[in-house]
């Protein structure tokens, strides 16, 4: 079984629209959660860490669920430049193995 | 302002043959890592490393060595290469504990083994 599990997509939805990813983990110990965005062909780089009470940076909205082991991005307002795969992250408490998902590609369309 | 730097960025290799991939990072980070990246699967660390002298396994070792002789440098050793390990390879550092919990990646490695 995977460690983290993500709907690939792709989700296509128009420009100013609102979209949520979920993903889930499988070990109740992992400590630490994170949304990475990848570019085409290009290095993830981390998006927001997801803290335990919801966290928001400007247009984007973490939110985890500890009971239910899944973790979700809300992206309000798509913008063009949000076009990308976003990679859901998970560590264990020592930080020394990061965890990620395979990716849900977001297409956002004029 | 050069970060995390892996070379080289294409590789064409044939079956059988060894090669070392690169990878410095300049922000003093202790912990080093490289992953790979294939499709539908998403990142899988291969090795890691969290300090000089200090090496270990991630999910995916077999066929990889590294070392870690200094702080700024973790190469990936393919002992001899395999048409699986056709891969994009990513090495990554990141600094200590909690409060690093950045990972900063290079650039990726493109390597097509035939």
């Amino acid at each position: 079984r995977k460690e983290v599990e993500q709907d690939p997509g792709p989700f296509n939805v128009p420009e100013g629209a609102t979209v949520a990813f979920n993903c889930t983990y499988s070990n109740s110990a992992s400590q630490s959660f994170f949304w990475y965005r990848q570019d085409c062909r290009k290095e993830p780089k981390l998006l927001m860490s997801v803290y335990s009470s919801g966290n928001e940076d400007g247009r984007f909205t973490a939110q985890l669920n500890r009971a239910s082991q899944y973790i979700s991005l809300l992206i309000r307002d798509s913008k063009l430049s949000d076009s990308a795969t976003y990679l859901c992250v998970v560590t264990l408490y020592n930080f020394n193995k990061f965890y990620f998902g395979s990716g849900t590609k977001l297409n956002v369309k004029p | 302002n050069a970060g995390v730097t892996q070379t080289p960025k294409f590789q064409v290799l044939k079956t059988g043959q060894s090669m070392t991939l690169q990878c410095a990072q300049d922000m003093n980070h202790e912990y080093m890592s490289w992953y790979r990246q294939d499709p539908g699967m998403g990142l899988r660390l291969i090795h890691y490393s969290v300090g000089a002298g200090i090496t270990d396994q991630g999910e995916v070792p077999n066929g990889y060595n590294v070392s870690r002789s200094t702080t700024e440098d973790f190469p990936l050793r393919l002992l001899s290469a395999a048409p699986s390990q056709t891969s994009v390879y990513f090495c990554a550092s990141k600094g200590r504990g909690s409060s690093g919990n950045t990972i900063y990646f290079g650039e990726g490695s493109w390597l097509t083994v035939v």
